[in-house]
C-alpha cells in the first residue's frame, strides 16, 4: 500500500516568507508526527497528533511554527516569515499507536532552504 | 536533560564481520528503546524495538540489546553486507508513551 507522503520534496524561499509543508499519512494512522534534521543531529520533535486529542506542540522552537491536522489525516506545517536557522529537512511520520507499541513510518522528507 | 550518545564517527567493517552499534543515555531510564535505518535523502526505516524488560530481541540477521544498569543499547548486524550500509538511529522513549529522543546516528559502511 502507500507510504507516507510529503510536499515539496524541495522548497527554497527567501527569508521573511511563509512557507506550507504537506504531509499525507498511511491511511488508519491515527498517529502524526513531524520532526526537523539538521545535518549530523538527531531528529528533532516539533509536534505529535494523536486522534481528536488536542496535538503535543511542545517542540514547536517558535510562535512562527504551527501546525494542524484536517479529519485526522492530511497534516500541514506552516513557518511564518521563514530565517535562516529554518533551513533543515522536515519529516513527518505516521504510526498505529503510542512508540511504546509500535514503529513509526516516514516520509521522505521536505528540504527547506531559507536564502 | 535527556541525552543520547551514539558514535559520530563513521565506522567501516568487512563484509562478512559483525558490525557493533553503540547507544548510551544518560539522565533518564527510557522504558523502550527503537533502533531505525536512514539511507541518503530518504527518512528513517523501523528496524526493531526492545522493551526494558527484553534483554534481547532478534530479527534475521539483527539483534539488539538493552541493558538498562549500564544505560546502553547495542546493534549488531551479523553477516554483514555492502547493502548493510547507511546511517543507525536509536531512539529511546521519551518522557510520554508517544514520545522518541533521537541519536545523531552513527555510519555505517560495509566494504565488499
Amino acid at each position: 500500500g502507500a507510504g507516507v507522503s510529503q510536499s515539496p520534496s524541495n522548497k527554497v524561499t527567501e527569508k521573511g516568507k511563509d512557507v506550507e509543508l504537506r504531509c499525507d499519512p498511511i491511511s488508519g494512522h491515527t498517529a502524526l508526527y513531524w520532526y526537523r534534521q539538521s545535518l549530523g543531529q538527531g531528529l528533532e520533535f516539533l509536534i505529535y497528533f494523536q486522534g481528536n486529542s488536542a496535538p503535543d506542540k511542545s517542540g514547536l522552537p517558535s510562535d512562527r511554527f504551527s501546525a494542524e491536522r484536517t479529519g485526522g489525516s492530511v497534516s500541514t506545517l506552516t513557518i511564518q516569515r521563514t530565517q535562516q536557522e529554518d533551513s533543515a529537512v522536515y519529516l513527518c511520520a505516521s504510526s498505529l499507536g503510542p512508540a511504546g507499541d509500535y514503529e513509526q513510518y516516514f516520509g521522505p522528507g521536505t528540504r527547506l532552504t531559507v536564502t | 536533560s535527556q541525552k543520547i550518545e551514539q558514535n559520530s564517527e563513521a565506522l567501516n567493517i568487512q563484509e562478512g564481520k559483525t558490525a557493533t552499534l553503540t547507544c548510551n543515555y544518560t539522565n533518564y531510564s527510557p522504558a523502550y528503546l527503537q533502533w531505525y535505518r536512514q539511507d541518503p535523502g530518504r527518512g528513517p526505516v523501523f528496524l526493531l524495538l526492545i522493551r526494558e524488560n527484553e534483554k534481547e530481541k532478534r530479527k534475521e540477521r539483527l539483534k539488539v540489546t538493552f541493558d538498562t544498569t549500564l544505560k546502553q543499547s547495542l546493534f549488531h548486524i551479523t553477516a554483514s553486507q555492502p547493502a548493510d550500509s547507511a546511517t543507525y538511529l536509536c531512539a529511546p522513549g521519551g518522557d510520554s508513551n508517544y514520545q522518541l529522543i533521537w541519536g545523531a546516528g552513527t555510519k555505517l559502511i560495509i566494504k565488499p
